[in-house]
């Protein structure tokens, strides 16, 4: 069966520190995104790609960054880690057929940053 | 500015009742909604959506009502069962495939 996974589902971190988390999908979709969730504000949107070598920002984008250099992995990357990134990361990937999809969500990473 | 908003953190009913969850959004140009439901630990998962041109979509115990006019929509779900008890997401589309999601509905079905 397709799936999206996320890993590592954990990472505890320091302030400074460069940090990756990784996504991958086998759904053979064009469009991911990453969300973060923090408490009182939902999900909210860090980047997003359309397809290979494709990436945009999204409304909290600021020290984050993320490459496609494939249709299966978008990888994001925390340049210099802060408390203030300590949340719950999750990423989806939907169909870019025209229509109107649904996201497919992977299990999320809960990073703390100390 | 929080676009898609979720008012109520938290919802309790009966089981066999039914549940009303409510979402307002303040931007005109929203195309699609969706309901998602997240479980503890889990990503969340797609529930039930509506384009803009309908006011009511309905799959099995699951029904979104869209009033665009007051930029509200609302997800009932009849009977409520306890497995239904999760957090509920709100979310929008607009042109671009760009979702914004509320901050989202805790439901509790009390058997």
């Amino acid at each position: 069966d397709a799936e999206i996974t996320q890993s590592p589902r954990h990472k505890i971190t320091e302030t400074g520190r460069q940090v990756t988390l990784a996504c991958h999908q086998t759904w053979n979709h064009n469009n991911m995104f990453w969300y973060r969730q923090d408490l009182g504000h939902g999900l909210r949107l860090i980047h997003y790609s359309y397809g290979v070598h494709d990436t945009n920002k999204g409304e909290v984008s600021d020290g984050y960054s993320v490459s496609r250099s494939n249709t299966e992995d978008l990888p994001l990357t925390l340049e210099s880690a802060a408390s203030s990134q300590t949340s719950v990361y999750f990423c989806a990937s939907s169909e870019s057929n025209g229509n109107y999809n649904e996201q497919f969500f992977g299990p999320g990473t809960r990073l703390t940053v100390l | 500015d929080q676009q898609v908003k979720q008012n109520s953190p938290s919802l309790s009913v009966q089981e066999g009742r039914i549940s009303i969850l409510n979402c307002d959004y303040t931007n005109s140009m929203f195309d699609y909604f969706l309901w998602y439901k997240k479980y503890p630990a889990e990503g969340p998962t797609f529930l039930i959506s509506i384009s803009s041109i309908k006011d009511k979509n309905e799959d099995g115990r699951f029904t979104v009502f869209l009033n665009k006019s007051a930029k509200h929509l609302s997800l009932h779900i009849v009977p409520s069962q306890p497995g239904d008890s999760a957090v509920y997401f709100c979310a929008a589309r607009k042109a671009g495939n760009q979702f914004y999601f509320g901050t989202g509905t805790s439901l509790t079905v009390i058997p």
